[in-house]
């Protein structure tokens, strides 16, 4: 199983940037998911990151560090309609059958202000 | 267009009523789950299933069920035997088990038990 770590909320200025980091403790990391999920809403995916460096995707970017267990996801330009809970998924080798399922962090709540 | 439904959006039963919730999807994946989300808790896997007929326990299985008599369709039922019910039940797909793929939720339905 994991241990996955993220802070309980952050608060941004729109315009702004902001960092929001996920560490893990893992036997055997397979892979790690950001998800988006606005209050009573389904979570939507951002992104996916397997190896160490940089991923970016338009105002979105998500990093990886294997060695430390850590992976950060960058918002940029931050909008109003960013304010949303962020979460955080480690998948690991075990996959209890070949399930490899992640295992999701409580999220972080990130609250865009004017 | 291709999607995750589940019904209804919000569920109100007495205490002791056992009530299924359902899960369709019309993506031709073979896994789907079932998560509960309360606050501050992130999501916990309930059940889950890699193929059809067959499913597994997730890490908080007591109190629930599954079926996965059909590809499309992963109902839950929550019985009566289930200490705390109320909570925000999420059902979501992935096109195999074992590939990096991203998992695709529905929108949920909050389910209150008075």
């Amino acid at each position: 199983g994991q241990n996955i770590d993220q802070p309980t909320e952050m608060t941004a200025t729109e315009g702004a940037i902001v960092q929001i980091n996920c560490t893990y403790q893992t036997s055997g990391f397979n892979g790690l998911f950001w998800y988006q999920q606005h209050a009573g809403e389904a979570p939507t995916f951002l992104s996916y990151n397997v190896l160490d460096g940089l991923e970016e995707k338009g105002r979105f970017s998500s990093f990886l560090s294997r060695s430390k267990g850590y992976s950060y996801l960058l918002l940029k330009e931050l909008q109003m309609k960013d304010s949303a809970s962020y979460l955080c998924a480690v998948r690991d080798n075990d996959g209890s059958g070949g399930s490899y399922i992640p295992t999701f962090g409580r999220g972080t709540s990130l609250i865009v202000h004017p | 267009d291709g999607g995750i439904t589940q019904s209804p959006k919000y569920l109100f039963r007495k205490e002791g009523q056992n009530v299924t919730l359902s899960c369709e999807q019309n993506l031709n994946h073979d896994a789907m789950y079932w998560y509960r989300q309360d606050p501050g808790q992130g999501l916990r896997l309930i059940y889950y299933s890699q193929i059809v007929n067959d499913f597994q326990k997730g890490d908080i299985a007591e109190g629930y069920s599954v079926s996965r008599e059909k590809k499309e369709s992963f109902p839950l039922t929550v019985t009566s035997a289930q200490k705390n019910p109320t909570a925000f039940y999420l059902c979501a797909s992935r096109l195999d088990s074992y590939s990096y793929n991203e998992q695709f939720f529905g929108p949920g339905t909050r389910l209150t038990v008075l």
